[in-house]
């Protein structure tokens, strides 16, 4: 069964500097992806970043890139030169396949990061 | 806009009363999920389904039903509520397989059980 887990309840990072928010997996497929959600105060859930489980390159969008350990089980994430609007909560997510666990998504109990001024 | 639409933004229901939750997308997207996010933790899967026809259960699926019928509308149905189900409840769609790009939610529904 795939599992996610996400260790650091909640973090806090100095604005315009670097936060690493770790995830750890655990899965017997050897295909996979694994995603970086978003979702601030309001709510919404945001899509950030996605690595797949064969891409040999760590997997950056803007300010966020995925450092992806793949014999760690490792998939964490780093925000680069944080803002105010970066403090929300982050989720890692894992999905298997293809096969019979196509389609499902497990989530890990996020992260609550805040930015200080 | 595309997207996730799902309706209503917030509901109470009594004990034992039944609802539909609406889910529908404009992606064509293969893949959709039924989520709830209890206060402060993550996301538990209740139903999901692979394309119209195929559904199957997640983590929590007991007092849920669901079906998808076209590829756009996945509706999550409670069958009698209890206010054990009160939570904040997302739909969320993806493309099939690895391509990269994560799902797509909807803005949830909250739902409180009296």
């Amino acid at each position: 069964a795939q599992k996610i887990t996400q260790t650091q309840p909640g973090m806090f990072v100095q604005e315009k500097e670097a936060v690493t928010l770790d995830c750890t997996y655990d899965t017997s497929d050897q295909s996979y992806g694994l995603f970086w959600y978003k979702q601030p105060s309001s709510g919404e859930m945001i899509f950030l970043i996605y690595q797949g489980s064969y891409d040999e390159q760590n997997a950056t969008e803007g300010r966020y890139s995925l450092n992806f350990q793949k014999a760690r089980k490792s998939a964490n994430l780093v925000i680069s030169a944080s803002q105010l609007g970066d403090s929300a909560m982050y989720f890692c997510a894992m999905r298997e396949g293809p096969g019979t666990n196509a389609g499902k998504s497990t989530f890990g109990d996020g992260t609550t990061l805040t930015v200080k001024p | 806009n595309a997207g996730v639409t799902q309706t209503p933004k917030f509901q109470v229901l009594k004990t034992g009363q039944s609802m539909t939750l609406q889910c529908a997308q404009d992606m064509n997207h293969e893949y959709m999920s039924w989520y709830r996010q209890d206060p402060g933790m993550g996301l538990r899967l209740i139903h999901y389904s692979v394309g119209a026809g195929i559904t199957d259960q997640g983590e929590v699926p007991n007092g849920y039903n669901v079906s998808r019928s076209t590829t756009e509308d996945f509706p999550l149905r409670l069958l009698s509520a209890a206010p054990s189900q009160t939570s904040v409840y997302f739909c969320a769609s993806s493309y099939s397989g690895f391509r990269p790009g994560g799902y797509t939610f909807g803005s949830g529904t909250r739902l409180t059980v009296v």
